[in-house]
């Protein structure tokens, strides 16, 4: 079993709808959560941090549910532009572990 | 403010010969690293440095070397191009261990 997992997708989504994804991770002992954008042949960049209250950002809200090792990342009123692939980051004291990434894509 | 940058952006080698990517930060961060991203699979750590001087291991270290005289530098070298080499390689920095990180654009190597 992989340590950090996520659905490869593609979600395809119209413009304007409600889309979440979720990642799990096999590590109990986890310790910081990250969600990164990947544009197309482009570097990752940081989307959002991952607290254990939650956190959100304009149209993007991220959870964590240590019960259930898992986190998420929700987007609401999607753009064209949020079209990417999102990369869930996982990391305790000595490792940090990226999924694959969920292929994004929203149509208009 | 350049952020991480890398050079070259794109570079093809012949299996067996050697080469260093470059990667400098200009933000003043203690943690730098380097990935490598391949289809299908999420980057993986091939070495990481907390400080000028400190470098160690990730995930993927064979036939790589990394060296860090400054907190700025961090290069990594192929001792001897594989075509197991042939990804893309992002170098990363951050304030912290472990932070949200800033990446570089990529190198994309091909090795024949």
């Amino acid at each position: 079993r992989k340590e950090v997992e996520q659905d490869p997708g593609p979600f395809n989504v119209p413009e304007g709808a409600t889309v979440a994804f979720n990642c799990t991770y096999s590590n109990s002992a986890s310790q910081s959560f990250f969600w990164y954008r990947q544009d197309c042949r482009k570097e990752p960049k940081l989307l959002m941090s991952v607290y254990s209250s939650g956190n959100e950002d304009g149209r993007f809200t991220a959870q964590l549910n240590r019960a259930s090792q898992y986190i998420s990342l929700l987007i609401r009123d999607s753009k064209l532009s949020d079209s990417a692939t999102y990369l869930c980051v996982v990391s305790s004291a000595s490792k940090i572990i990226f999924g694959s990434g969920t292929r994004l894509s929203i149509r208009p | 403010n350049a952020g991480v940058t890398q050079t070259p952006k794109f570079q093809v080698l012949k299996t067996g010969q050697s080469m260093t990517l470059q990667c400098a930060q200009d933000m003043n961060h203690e943690y730098m690293s380097w990935y490598r991203q391949d289809p299908g699979m999420g980057l993986r750590l091939i070495h990481y440095s907390v400080g000028a001087g400190i470098t160690d291991q990730g995930e993927v270290p064979n036939g790589y070397n990394v060296s860090r005289s400054t907190t700025e530098d961090f290069p990594l070298r192929l001792l001897s191009a594989a075509p197991s080499q042939t990804s893309v390689y992002f170098c990363a920095s951050s304030s912290t261990f472990p932070g949200g990180q800033f990446f570089g654009p990529g190198t994309r190597l091909t090795v024949l």
